[in-house]
């Protein structure tokens, strides 16, 4: 099975922090994505990549840059975090080339800033 | 563009009732069509998928979906209804060949199944 680890279930920081959000998978992925979930506003993309180095705008990257260095490793950061930010941030990954295969996300991280 | 919608933000149903989530989305080709379920501090796990063939999609837990073009829906639905069924469920759909290149998801429906 497919494993997708986010470092940190829970995260409390303060407006105006550099704020990093670690995602690991273990399935050689190349295809990587970041989401924010929202309540009655489902997953908004912020960030993709498909591949090491590469990355693209999603829907909402306002507030947000993401750094891909290894292939298992996708990392979201805020530069200055607002208290807008607040919210659940999803990681998931996805087979290349693969377009019919289903995303497989992490657990989250539920971001609150103060 | 694509889009997808999610008309009831809640379901509530008795468990050993059938049961519909509904999904309704727009994209200007063919769409490939996703149903995700996420259960309490969880990510999402994906259930089934549409591509093409068989309009009616068999998936994990019992679940299934009917993928219907002239009303563009793919609601998700399931015989009988399990209390261990209470979830948040997701409709995601991405038009084949579109210029959108990623998934977009729906708000969400609470599924919520009463002993």
């Amino acid at each position: 099975d497919v494993k997708v680890t986010q470092s940190s279930r829970y995260l409390v920081k303060r407006t105006g922090e550099k704020v990093f959000l670690e995602c690991v998978q273990d399935m050689d992925h190349e295809n990587m994505f970041w989401y924010r979930q929202d309540p009655g506003l489902g997953l908004r993309l912020i960030y993709f990549s498909y591949d090491v180095k590469m990355k693209e705008k999603g829907d909402i990257p306002e507030g947000y840059s993401v750094s891909r260095e290894k292939k298992e490793r996708f990392s979201l950061i805020l530069e200055s975090a607002s208290t807008n930010q607040t919210s659940m941030y999803l990681c998931a990954s996805r087979d290349t080339g693969k377009q019919r295969q289903p995303q497989h996300f992490g657990d989250g991280t539920r971001l609150s800033i103060l | 563009a694509q889009s997808v919608a999610q008309p009831e933000d809640q379901v509530n149903v008795a468990e050993g009732n059938p049961l519909t989530v509904k999904c309704t989305y727009s994209v200007s080709g063919n769409p490939y069509l996703f149903w995700y379920v996420q259960y309490p501090n969880r990510g999402l796990q994906f259930l089934l998928k549409y591509i093409t063939g068989d309009n009616l999609v068999k998936g994990s837990y019992g679940f299934e979906a009917e993928f219907n073009k002239s009303q563009t829906s793919f609601h998700l639905k399931k015989p009988s209804a399990l209390v261990s069924d209470s979830a948040l469920y997701f409709c995601a759909v991405r038009e084949i060949s579109g210029s959108a290149r990623q998934l977009t998801f729906g708000s969400g429906t609470q599924l919520t199944v009463l002993p």
